[in-house]
């Protein structure tokens, strides 16, 4: 039972550059996030889905693209890297909302030079 | 926008001591969740509380909810080393949608 997975764990990327961040989950969770952590601004939330084939904006959605074709996948792209996503991108998953708890996955770190 | 509020930013402490932490939210909220991370780690859930409780107690962890307040505090008894890291607190604000995290609480625990 390997939780949430993160491929890859750490990337540099040339500004206007492209990339697609995998996240898996082998708990059979419904839910799944895309957050990006940076210093002294916490967790921020950039996209979510509520099941295989849905998705929906969170609190800093500009930049990136989602997409959840498979209920245990959920990838995050960037189709033109800017400096400004720079940043630790967490994924987590869980079994619903409310009083379920997040499971993280171990991060990916992103440089854009 | 962040919701919650931890308070202080950064803690440190002996061990053995007790360390507090404070979240600050700014809206009715249904749940509260305290999260760990680790450096250079993912976050890990440590407890729940629901809007309708007021304490709840998980090992060497006590946390407290204040709706009137809109606040809650996080206490680990006894520290250790190993409790070093950083403590976040996340809300629920209605039914079925994201927890939204605070900015975290770094805590330093020293031998």
């Amino acid at each position: 039972n390997a939780g949430v997975t993160q491929t890859p764990k750490f990337r540099v990327l040339k500004t206007g550059q492209s990339m697609t961040l995998l996240c898996a989950q082998d708990m059979n969770h419904e839910y799944m996030y895309w957050y990006r952590q940076d210093p002294g601004m916490g967790l921020r939330l950039i996209h979510y889905s509520v099941g295989e084939g849905t998705t929906a904006k969170g609190e800093v959605p500009d930049g990136y693209n989602v997409s959840r074709l498979k209920k245990q996948n959920f990838l995050l792209g960037l189709e033109s890297a800017a400096p400004s996503q720079t940043s630790v991108y967490f994924c987590a998953s869980s079994y619903s909302a409310g009083v379920f708890e997040q499971y993280f996955g171990p991060g990916t770190r992103l440089t854009v030079t | 926008s962040q919701q919650g509020e931890e308070d202080p930013q950064a803690l440190s402490i002996q061990e053995g001591e007790n360390a507090t932490m404070n979240c600050s939210y700014k809206t009715s909220i249904n749940n509260l969740q305290w999260y760990r991370q680790n450096s250079g780690r993912g976050l890990v859930h440590l407890i729940l509380i629901r809007s309708n409780e007021r304490e709840k107690h998980s090992g060497r962890l006590r946390v407290t909810l204040d709706t009137s307040k809109k606040s809650s505090s996080l206490l680990i008894t006894a520290s250790r080393a190993a409790d070093t890291a950083s403590y976040f607190c996340a809300t629920e604000l209605s039914g079925n949608t994201p927890l939204v995290f605070g900015k975290g609480t770094r805590l330093s625990v020293i031998a």
